[in-house]
């Protein structure tokens, strides 16, 4: 089955630069890649997606892209701000079997 | 606020209890996924319904059940309560797409605690 890995497992950032994680699937099948983000006590909340035939897509500060021949796709966060620190998942979905397999989350810290 | 919603948002009960989670997709969501996040742990896919049945299974437990009901809220079943059965447990609802991809939202969780 889906196997999603994700890296790194904690990331910690200057408030203003970028921050990259990113996310390897096994599963040539899957063809949906949404990232969330997880405040504390909260539940995960969607910020970005990018289907199989697209390769990047852009939402102000948050990029995601996605290499299909490689299986790996990166969120990317730009002048990131202390409101930016959360955990992040990756899934990856597979329209066959209707299942998501999310990564094993990142938590980033945004120092101010 | 996703517009999904989970009750209770805590519960404390013993070994070899049995509890019932709920949850309400948002408004014209007809699938329902529920999750279990335990400690510092990912995501884990449990079970997935889609207007009334089940499309698919992941880990799930057979101590744990699920269904979905005609009005599409659905209900969580842990029965024969352990320790590592204490997790967040998280339902997530997404609309009726053409299936090749859905967006998938969130609630707010159950917290479990299992003494």
């Amino acid at each position: 089955g889906e196997n999603v890995e994700q890296h790194p497992s904690t990331l910690s950032v200057q408030e203003g630069d970028s921050a990259v994680i990113k996310c390897t699937y096994s599963d040539s099948a899957s063809n949906y890649f949404p990232w969330y983000k997880q405040e504390l006590g909260k539940g995960p909340q969607l910020i970005i997606d990018i289907r199989s035939n697209v390769g990047e897509k852009k939402d102000q500060r948050i990029a995601v892209t996605l290499n299909k021949t490689a299986k790996h796709f990166s969120l990317h966060i730009t002048e990131t701000q202390p409101e930016d620190s959360a955990v992040y998942f990756c899934a990856a979905f597979d329209s066959g079997t209707y299942k998501y397999i999310f990564g094993t989350g990142t938590r980033l810290k945004v120092l101010a | 606020d996703s517009g999904v919603t989970q009750t209770p948002k805590h519960l404390i009960t013993a070994t070899g209890q049995r509890v019932t989670l709920r949850c309400s997709p948002r408004s014209g969501d007809l699938s329902v996924y529920w999750y279990q996040q335990s400690l510092d742990q990912g995501l884990q896919f449990l079970i997935h319904y889609y207007n009334g049945e089940e499309r698919a299974k992941g880990n799930i437990l057979e101590r744990f059940s699920a269904q979905q009901f005609p009005d599409l809220h659905s209900e969580l079943n842990l029965s024969s309560l352990e320790l590592g059965d204490s997790a967040l447990y998280f339902c997530a609802s997404s609309p009726p797409g053409t299936g090749s991809w859905v967006k998938q939202f969130f609630g707010p969780g159950t917290r479990l605690t299992v003494l």
